[in-house]
């Protein structure tokens, strides 16, 4: 079965400077998405950024980018100069490459953002 | 164009009752999957349906249960309740294709007591 382990329960980073949240995961699939959601105190799951296990490239969103190294199983999230809206709970996220949306989550870093 | 619907936000129950959700996804999307969120056990797989078939089914007992109608809406129902429900219970929606990302409701937070 797949796992998703984050490491870090809270995480906390200076207004402006530069964070990573780790995260790894065990799979036996050769292909998979991996996923960074944010969950603020609103509640509700935002997608962070995506990666795609069969793309060698890491992805990027502005301020968001990820370092995925596959034969570690390994998936972190960087963010570059830190804002106080990112204050919230990241969670790591895998799927199967199949059509189901069973996403299996990480139990989750909180993020705070000290002005 | 709307987001991903629940209803109702907050709810709180007596146990031994049931209780029905319900997640309208956004418009055009087949798929509804659903997640219970506790701070013990953190977010979980309950099922997801697609086109009114339950295509995926998380490791839950069979109080547990949900339908999908013809419009996609999805309704999650939970019987007997017991004070280990109390959960947030988050809906997410999709196309259905595999290859696009799902997007999330705001979620019902259960309170059984």
């Amino acid at each position: 079965a797949q796992t998703v382990t984050q490491s870090q329960p809270e995480m906390s980073v200076q207004e402006a400077e530069t964070v990573t949240l780790s995260c790894t995961y065990d799979t036996s699939e050769s292909d998979y998405y991996l996923f960074w959601y944010k969950q603020p105190p609103s509640r509700q799951m935002i997608l962070v950024i995506r990666q795609e296990a069969y793309k060698q490239q890491n992805a990027t969103e502005n301020r968001f980018s990820v370092n995925f190294q596959k034969a570690a199983k390994s998936f972190s999230l960087k963010i570059s100069d830190s804002q106080l809206g990112d204050a919230a709970m990241y969670f790591c996220a895998y799927r199967e490459l199949s059509g189901t949306y069973k996403y299996i989550f990480g139990t989750g870093t909180r993020l705070k953002v000290l002005a | 164009k709307a987001g991903v619907t629940q209803t109702p936000r907050y709810l709180i129950k007596t146990r031994g009752q049931q209780v029905t959700l319900s997640c309208s996804p956004i418009s055009g999307h087949r798929s509804v999957s659903w997640y219970q969120q506790t701070p013990g056990q953190g977010l979980q797989f309950l099922f997801e349906y697609f086109s009114e078939t339950q295509r995926n089914k998380g490791n839950f007992p069979g109080r547990f249960s949900g339908r999908q109608f013809s419009n996609s809406r999805s309704e999650m129902n939970v019987s007997t309740l017991e004070l280990g429900d109390s959960a947030l219970y988050l809906c997410a929606s999709s196309r259905g294709g595999g290859d696009t990302e799902a997007f999330f409701g705001q979620g019902t937070r259960l309170t059984v007591v």
